[in-house]
């Protein structure tokens, strides 16, 4: 699976859009991006994945650029209860290749 | 709301214990995955089933871990003998199988070996 970087830390004011980059350089052409994200505590919960196309859901919107080498999840309005460590995974999507492989994420604060 | 349970939600032994840690996966799901948490290491997946049948078991120490699925709605993990190394935060995620579907994850088993 592709490696990803992602920023150490980030703050965010509550109520504005937090933008979390990821870098995955050399990802492949059958390999998804996924975000998860873990609050203090819990296990990991599912946010969002994509292939190429821009998704949103209920949580939150994913960019990922044309060349599919980088992408952006958005939060669009931010809250107290959205600290947490962000993780961008990239995986391929086939049977038998279903682990995720976490990096160290970054920890969004948000700040009152 | 299916969510995955896992049973204790903490334990505490003394080293050369035996350490069983039990996993309800969500009702239907076919994939079911062991992640040990630590401060050092991270996340990091130890095994994993699908259908009951290890796929990939290549995380873990072979000589005192052992996975199963007894049934569809069972997975165990043991740890015998324990150590103290072995003190982590072991989390059980299930997923739908479709290749690309997302895993939910359970509250985890905190294990402390003394």
């Amino acid at each position: 699976d592709a490696k990803t970087t992602q920023p150490t830390s980030m703050d965010c004011a509550e109520g504005r859009a937090a933008n979390l980059p990821c870098n995955h350089s050399t990802i492949s052409g059958n390999e998804y991006v996924y975000w998860y994200r873990q609050i203090h505590s819990q296990g990991p919960q599912y946010i969002i994945h994509g292939l190429k196309n821009n998704e949103t859901n209920e949580m939150a919107s994913l960019i990922i650029t044309e060349d599919r080498k980088s992408s952006t999840l958005i939060l669009p309005h931010a809250t107290l209860r959205d600290t947490a460590v962000y993780y961008c995974i990239v995986r391929a999507s086939n049977f038998g290749n279903e682990k995720l492989t976490f990096g160290t994420g970054t920890r969004l604060t948000i700040i009152p | 709301d299916a969510r995955v349970t896992q049973t204790p939600r903490h334990k505490v032994t003394e080293m050369g214990q035996e350490v069983t840690m039990r996993c309800q996966p969500i009702l239907g799901h076919n994939t079911v995955f062991w992640y040990r948490q630590t401060m050092m290491q991270g996340l990091e997946l130890l095994a994993y089933f699908r259908n009951r049948a290890p796929l990939d078991d290549s995380g873990m120490p072979k000589d005192r871990f052992s996975a199963e699925m007894p049934d569809a709605t069972l997975a165990t993990l043991k740890i015998q003998p324990s150590e103290p190394r072995d003190s982590a935060v072991y989390f059980c995620a299930s997923g739908s199988g479709t290749g690309y579907d997302e895993q939910y994850f359970g509250p985890g088993t905190r294990l402390t070996v003394t």
